[in-house]
């Protein structure tokens, strides 16, 4: 079992739904991030979060740290959101990231 | 700022040839890693410097995976030979320093086919 779960793994929507996008993690963590990587390849970070709740535009991320998860969600979802959405931790420690395996998303217009 | 510059952005190399990849991180960042990112998971980290030290190389395979990063600015990653499942993107990443208030500062990747 990877330590770092998505769900889902793939999510196709129409242009101005509501989307929401799930991680949950079995480690003690420092922080979590939430990262979009588009089709090019390159990552852009979204939010790191350590607790409560965090708002970019139309992004919000939350966190529940007894409840070992987190979500990221999108309002008025547009085509340009399309990308993956990756979930990853950072060990308290060593402050390695583990990454989760990505939600695919593709929003229709 | 600028950000964290990478070359090539694609690679093509058939198995059994050598390959090198080159980061530039963002101006005064003191840490950078290498990840390797194969089709559908997460990025897999290979290595991490803090300046010119390695911090973490245990998931490098060192057999035919090298990297260095000499000044403690630039590094280069080197894989000789090559093998198919090699075929990967790889992303470099830099960081202020590190620590839990340092968010990882992505390139946009190398991808490499192995053919």
């Amino acid at each position: 079992k990877n330590e770092v779960e998505q769900s889902p793994q793939n999510l196709t929507a129409q242009e101005g739904e509501f989307i929401t996008i799930n991680c949950s993690y079995s480690v003690g963590i420092s922080a979590l991030h939430w990262l979009q990587q588009h089709p090019g390849g390159g990552i852009v970070s979204l939010f790191m979060l350590s607790s409560g709740k965090k708002k970019h535009g139309r992004l919000i991320a939350t966190i529940n740290i007894q409840e070992k998860h987190s979500s990221l969600h999108i309002t008025a979802s547009h085509p340009r959101d399309s990308a993956v959405y990756i979930c990853a931790v950072t060990h308290p420690g060593t402050y390695k990231y583990i990454f989760g395996t990505g939600t695919r998303l593709k929003v229709l217009a | 700022e600028a950000g964290v510059a990478q070359s090539p952005r694609y690679k093509i190399i058939e198995k059994r040839q050598s390959v090198a990849f080159w980061c530039n991180p963002i101006s005064g960042h003191a840490t950078l890693y290498w990840y390797q990112q194969i089709l559908g998971q997460g990025p897999k980290l290979l290595i991490q410097f803090q300046n010119n030290g390695v911090v973490d190389d245990s998931q490098l395979p060192k057999d035919r995976f090298s990297a260095e990063r000499l000044k403690g600015v630039d590094s280069t990653l080197k894989i000789q030979p090559a093998k198919l499942e090699d075929s990967a993107v790889y992303l470099c990443a830099s960081s202020l320093d590190g620590g839990p208030g340092s968010p990882l500062h992505f390139g946009n990747g190398t991808r490499l086919t192995v053919t």
